[in-house]
């Protein structure tokens, strides 16, 4: 049963760069047919595709975040990783790893992440 | 950027009523290229429909999706109490992958 689980900072400092991992079990990266993804969710609001990759490092993003977002993965490890950089206030929000390729049916259990001095 | 719009924003229904909830998008989604999830408090979205019909594994059968273009549908059949929650369109036909803001099923 695939299974994925966010990890990183939870507290943030405005400017700073937000790192998180997510780590799979139960299926390997590198032999998914699938993209894997971002999403966050900012405290009782709606939802947000951040952007995606394959295993082979293809990645796309959503333009809105384009220039503060990088997508990595390590198929060693198993992981995948995001960094959103220059953050504010508003990137506040739960943020979700999910596979799919457009749809996603498996979800992380979501990390909170607060941007605060 | 496909816009996504729902309606109502919040719908009050019993338990064994009919639930329809809808989907406009600012364009017509490719391939009909549209996901409904259901999310409750503090969890995770789940899959409930994807490419605008057919159902994700699990899903109970009283979910049904329908529409095509720019208009689609969501029906819940008989609502069971497991039921209320908010519930999320997505289309990705075209990047940027877009939600809508979600319709909230409560109990009346």
């Amino acid at each position: 049963q695939l299974q994925l689980q966010e990890s990183g900072a939870g507290l943030v400092k405005p400017s700073e760069t937000l790192s998180l991992t997510c780590t799979v079990s139960g299926a390997s990266i590198s032999g998914s047919t699938y993209y894997w993804g971002w999403l966050r969710q900012p405290p009782g609001k709606g939802l947000e595709w951040i952007g995606s990759i394959f295993y082979s490092g293809s990645t796309y993003y959503n333009p809105s975040l384009k220039s503060r977002v990088t997508i990595s993965v390590d198929t060693s490890k198993n992981q995948f990783s995001l960094k959103l950089s220059s953050v504010t206030a508003a990137d506040t929000a739960v943020y979700y790893c999910a596979r799919g390729s457009g749809w996603y049916r498996e979800w992380g259990q979501g990390a909170l992440v607060t941007v605060s001095s | 950027e496909i816009v996504l719009t729902q309606s109502p924003g919040t719908l009050s229904l019993s338990p064994g009523e009919r639930a329809t909830l809808s989907c406009r998008a600012s364009q017509s989604v490719s391939n009909n290229y549209l996901a409904w999830y259901q999310q409750k408090p503090g969890q995770a979205p789940r899959l409930l429909i994807y490419g605008a019909s057919s159902r994700a594994t699990g899903i109970p059968d009283r979910f049904s999706g329908s529409g095509s273009g720019t208009d689609f549908t969501l029906t819940i059949s008989r609502l069971e109490p497991e039921d209320f929650a908010v519930y999320y369109c997505q289309q990705y036909g075209s990047s940027p992958f877009t939600f809508g803001p979600g319709t909230k099923v409560d109990i009346k």
